[in-house]
């Protein structure tokens, strides 16, 4: 069974640009999480999608921060204007329980963002 | 609040001692899981163990093993012999049953063993 996919794995750009990352879920699995990781640190969580609808948003700078997951299976995530703080880690993971508590979260490689 | 505490920021052992790795949660929620992840040098974060608030027994899976009390509010984990392969970020996550059930990680404890 594939994992999750994101790419790019990597992403340099200058502050006030904009980037975008995509993540595609475990096959089946309805529900899919963004994370941030700042070096350091453990994961945060942005945003938690069920299908195709936002359950959790709470922690997204909804600012600069946008995401959105068509048809209920690819998801992108975008920042706009980037800052020098948003260099991280971007993690993507997905589940396969109707957010039940007893739900395992897999996750992908991430994406790592410099922002300079 | 829900927390997890991981005090432990790096620890360095030789091949072949056993480690734990300590972590420490609070959560009012009488229903919560707590999981352990793995993150390589390749930055994946690779899912160890998910154990249950009323499942105390401990668990022990080849080398791994964890032992949770919930008088304590801990959930440790230890490798025993350990192996230059098992140099990684360990991470502890709560998962309670409020908030959507998201995971609230430990800041991690950076493990090297070397040869």
């Amino acid at each position: 069974e594939a994992g999750v996919a994101q790419s790019p794995r990597y992403k340099i750009i200058e502050k006030r640009q904009s980037v975008a990352f995509w993540c595609n879920p475990i096959s089946g699995h309805a529900t899919l999480y963004w994370y941030q990781q700042i070096l350091g640190q453990g994961p945060k969580l942005l945003i938690q999608f069920q299908n195709n609808g936002v359950v959790d948003d709470s922690q997204l700078p909804k600012d600069r921060f946008s995401a959105e997951r068509l048809k209920g299976v690819d998801s992108t995530l975008k920042i706009q204007p980037a800052k020098l703080e948003d260099s991280a880690v971007y993690l993507c993971a997905s589940s396969s329980v109707l957010a039940g508590p007893a739900d395992t979260q897999y996750f992908g490689p991430g994406t790592r963002l410099t922002v300079l | 609040a829900q927390k997890v505490t991981q005090a432990q920021t790096e620890i360095s052992v030789v091949e072949k001692e056993d480690v734990t790795l300590d972590c420490v949660y609070e959560t009012r929620d009488t229903t919560y899981y707590l999981f352990w992840y793995k993150q390589p040098p390749s930055g994946e974060l690779v899912f160890l163990i998910r154990r249950n608030s009323f499942d105390e027994q401990n668990e022990i899976s080849g080398r791994y093993s964890w032992n949770f009390q919930k008088s304590t509010s801990s959930f440790n984990f230890t490798i025993t012999a350990s192996q230059v392969v098992d140099s990684a970020v360990y991470f502890c996550a709560l998962r309670f049953s409020g908030g959507y059930n998201k995971l609230i990680f430990g800041a991690g404890t950076r493990l090297a063993v070397h040869p």
